[in-house]
């Protein structure tokens, strides 16, 4: 079946430090490939997505390619700020299956200290 | 504003009761989905909907009953039989199943 992997959290970073939330998937089809964002008590909020190999999802400074060889999507930011302290989530899709519901990691809480 | 709307925020469950979450959305969106999320833990998938009139069972859907009469719809009924309901719930709408999907509040859900 499908299923996604992420790095095990918290990981606490201090202000202005370099972000990477590692993600890799196994998919029965060809997948597309997302990243949510998760604030305490709040919903999720989609933060980028790809959905093809080689593809590059960007938004608010955070960026993710699509490496279709590594099965992999991980996220990346270049000065994480304390406003983006909150659960991050990497997720897939393949629309060749009968249901088609996002299938998602068990997330990754990022911590940025002042 | 379009949007998707979770209530109550805070729901409280004697034993033996069954209670509901109600989901709404306004986006025009045929597909709708109910996830689970339990403390440090991924999202899984109860229940889903691709059109009215019609729900799938998702990876955990025992204890779990939904309905969907409308388009802009889709409620969650916690049964007595689940054991385990302490839980946040997450609904969540799409325009067409596989594309980004567009999430609720969230109501948490606790066991008096």
């Amino acid at each position: 079946g499908d299923s996604v992997t992420q790095m095990e959290g918290p990981v606490t970073l201090s202000e202005e430090a370099f972000l990477t939330i590692n993600c890799t998937y196994t998919a029965t089809g060809y997948p597309s490939l997302f990243w949510y964002v998760q604030y305490p008590g709040e919903g999720l909020q989609l933060l980028l997505k790809a959905t093809k190999a080689d593809d590059k999802g960007s938004n608010k400074g955070f960026e993710a390619t699509y490496r279709k060889e590594t099965t992999s999507f991980h996220l990346e930011k270049g000065s994480v700020q304390v406003s983006d302290s909150a659960v991050y989530f990497c997720a897939l899709s393949v629309m060749d299956t009968g249901r088609r519901a996002l299938t998602f990691g068990s997330g990754t809480r990022l911590q940025v200290q002042p | 504003d379009g949007g998707i709307t979770q209530s109550p925020k805070y729901l409280f469950r004697k034993e033996g009761q069954n209670v509901t979450l109600s989901c709404e959305q306004n986006l025009n969106h045929d597909a709708m989905y109910w996830y689970r999320q339990d403390p440090g833990q991924g999202l899984r998938l109860i229940y889903y909907s691709q059109i009215v009139n019609d729900f799938q069972k998702g990876d955990i859907a025992e204890g779990y009953s939904v309905s969907r009469e409308k388009k802009e719809s889709f409620p969650l009924t916690v049964t007595s039989a689940q054991k385990n309901p302490t839980a946040f719930y997450l609904c969540a709408s799409t325009p067409r199943p596989g594309e980004t999907q567009y999430f609720g509040p969230g109501t948490r859900l606790l066991v008096l």
